[in-house]
């Protein structure tokens, strides 16, 4: 059974703080892995990491992915406020004609002022 | 450009009845999905197409059905709606099956 792991559940930080959140997954025919915000509705796409050891940057947020540990990490630097969200992370795996995406629990961020 | 749009945003049922939520994406995708998301329990995937014309099950059917009544739309219904199935059903399309996904805002749904 496919299984996509977060940690930590929550996070209580400050405005100013850096923090680093974690994915680990165990899946067979692994394709990519995402990440996304969300708020209090949709999730809103943030990254797609197919390849190991490249960077992917968007402002104050960063990820990166290493196949051979089997894991990801989302680096917010400076947070804000309106960072706090749950930030879910996904693998994509394919399997007999098929697609589809495993997501974690989510990591429940809170930026206090 | 609207993206993903869901119907309704709130429903609240008696168990036993059913309902169709209803999902359209204007962004030309080929592959469109339906997702439920629970409390400790992530976003877990009930149906999904992966083009016009075709459906199949995802890792939560039981209690679905799926229609793609065309490219644009994809709906969801409960036939006999039951209080498990109270959750926040989310919709969500890819360009492919291999892409991101982009979601809608969400149907929550209580079942009493």
């Amino acid at each position: 059974e496919d299984k996509v792991v977060q940690s930590p559940l929550s996070l209580v930080v400050h405005e100013g703080d850096t923090v680093t959140l974690n994915c680990s997954y165990e899946v067979t025919n692994f394709r990519s892995l995402l990440w996304y915000k969300q708020e209090k509705k949709a999730p809103t796409f943030l990254f797609m990491l197919t390849s190991s050891g490249i960077e992917k940057k968007s402002g104050r947020l960063s990820s990166i992915l290493d196949k051979k540990e089997l894991f990801s990490i989302l680096n917010i630097t400076a947070t804000q406020t309106g960072d706090s969200a749950v930030y879910l992370c996904a693998v994509l795996v394919s399997g007999a004609g098929s697609y589809q995406l495993t997501f974690g629990k989510g990591t429940k961020l809170s930026v206090i002022p | 450009n609207a993206g993903v749009t869901q119907t309704p945003k709130f429903q609240v049922l008696k168990t036993g009845q059913s309902m169709t939520l209803q999902c359209a994406q204007d962004m030309n995708h080929n592959s469109m999905y339906w997702y439920r998301q629970d409390p400790g329990m992530g976003l877990r995937l009930i149906y999904y197409s992966a083009s016009e014309g075709t459906t199949d099950k995802g890792e939560v059917p039981n209690g679905y059905n799926v229609s793609r009544l065309n490219k644009r739309e994809f709906s969801l219904r409960l036939e006999s709606a039951a209080p498990s199935q109270t959750s926040v059903y989310f919709c969500a399309s890819s360009e492919y099956r291999m892409q991101t996904q982009y979601f809608g805002p969400g149907t929550r749904l209580l079942v009493l």
